[in-house]
Order: C-alpha cells, then sequence, then structure tokens
C-alpha cells in the first residue's frame, strides 16, 4: 500500500488566496483526520470524518476554514481567503476504526505571504 | 482527557538502550498508552501501545508501572534513525475517535 498520500507537498501563495489541500488515505479506512502543526500550538485536531461524514470539526479554526470527503478516497482542506497565520504544516491521516492506529500523510507545508 | 507528562528533551548514545519516561497520574481504567513519534520533516508514526501489561514490538517496548500512573519506552539500541520527538498518549478503549491528543513529546538527540 502507498500510505497517506497528501498533495501539494508545498505550497506557497499570497494573503487573500484560496488554499486547497488534498489527502487520499488508506484504502479501507473509514476514518479520516486532518491535523495542522505550528511551532506555538504543535500537533492540532482540526477535524474528522467517519464514512465520508464530517464528525467533529470543533477544531477547526474559523470560517474560513472548510474541508470536504465526497468519496472513501479523496478529501480536500481549503482555506479561503488565506492568512499568514495559517502557515503551518498540515496532515492526513486515516485509521481502520475509531481507536485503532492511526496513519500519517507526509504533510503539505503551507506558507502564506 | 488525562494529560500526559513528558520530559522536553534527552540524550542517548548510539547503539545505546533508551528510557523514555511518561507520567499520566490521572490515567483512567479504560486508557490505553500509545507512542507514536515524528522523523524530522515527516508525519508521526505509530511505535507502540500497551493497556496494563508490558508490550513488545520490533520497534520497541512498552513498559507499564503496576499502578498504571507512568509509563517507559524502551529503545533497546537506539540508531541515528531513532532522532525523533516521540509523543506518549492516552486514547480510551472503544471510544469514539477524538482524534490523537499531542502534548509536547519528548525530543530524542542520538549521538554518533
Amino acid at each position: 500500500d502507498a500510505g497517506v498520500i497528501q498533495s501539494p507537498r508545498h505550497e506557497v501563495t499570497e494573503m487573500g488566496q484560496e488554499v486547497t489541500l488534498r489527502c487520499k488515505p488508506i484504502s479501507g479506512h473509514d476514518y479520516l483526520f486532518w491535523y495542522r502543526q505550528t511551532m506555538m500550538r504543535g500537533l492540532e485536531l482540526l477535524i474528522y470524518f467517519n464514512n465520508n461524514v464530517p464528525i467533529d470539526d470543533s477544531g477547526m479554526p474559523e470560517d474560513r476554514f472548510s474541508a470536504k470527503m465526497p468519496n472513501a478516497s479523496f478529501s480536500t482542506l481549503k482555506i479561503q481567503p488565506s492568512e499568514p497565520r495559517d502557515s503551518a504544516v498540515y496532515f492526513c491521516a486515516s485509521s481502520f476504526g475509531p481507536s485503532n492506529t492511526q496513519y500519517f500523510g507526509p504533510g503539505t507545508r503551507l506558507t502564506v505571504l | 482527557d488525562a494529560k500526559t507528562t513528558q520530559p522536553n528533551s534527552m540524550e542517548s548514545n548510539e547503539e545505546e538502550p533508551v528510557h523514555l519516561p511518561c507520567n499520566h497520574s490521572t490515567i483512567s481504567g479504560t486508557d490505553y498508552i500509545h507512542w507514536y513519534r515524528q522523523l524530522p520533516s515527516q508525519g508521526p508514526e505509530y511505535v507502540i501501545h500497551g493497556l496494563t501489561s508490558n508490550v513488545n514490538n520490533r520497534m520497541a517496548s512498552l513498559a507499564i508501572a503496576e499502578d498504571r500512573k507512568s509509563s517507559t519506552l524502551i529503545l533497546h539500541r537506539a540508531t541515528l534513525r531513532d532522532a525523533a520527538v516521540y509523543y506518549c498518549i492516552l486514547r480510551p478503549w472503544g471510544g469514539g475517535a477524538d482524534g490523537l491528543t499531542f502534548g509536547k513529546g519528548t525530543h530524542l538527540i542520538i549521538q554518533p
């Protein structure tokens, strides 16, 4: 298995632009998680899905952030409009079952100028 | 959620054993102890987990105190590739998927 795939690996954009991060979970996994990592706040959960349905989005910073999972093989995290404080590494993870091991992707390093 | 306490950093020499401690004095009876690690410029990866008994796998061993208020991750023979941030995380058994709550972890430095 290729593991969790994320794209792009690096994204540099200007403040105010829309940013879309993509994730392909491991085939057969029914849970998908989006995390953000910054120096100040460490790793924090943004949102997670079960069988493509968003279950808990309480970690999403504000309305500028949105996430979708149109099918079991694909999820997006969108920021519109982006701000410099959104600069971080965004990780996607998937698991089979709610409490089982989570497998993380390589992350997307986002820089908002 | 029950919290964990880990040293900010530890240093060890290559090919020597490493013992990474974690305190979790408020652990509940149904909390599993999980360890993940994050290598430089990579996403976190699972290392090991346990409930009450000590556990071994190909990566490491987990020693759990009898009262479960602390645990130790043991790398039997550290290599340079083991340099990473190690996170000790409590997860309820059979609970919902609340995601992983990462603390600051322990930054393990391996000297050649």
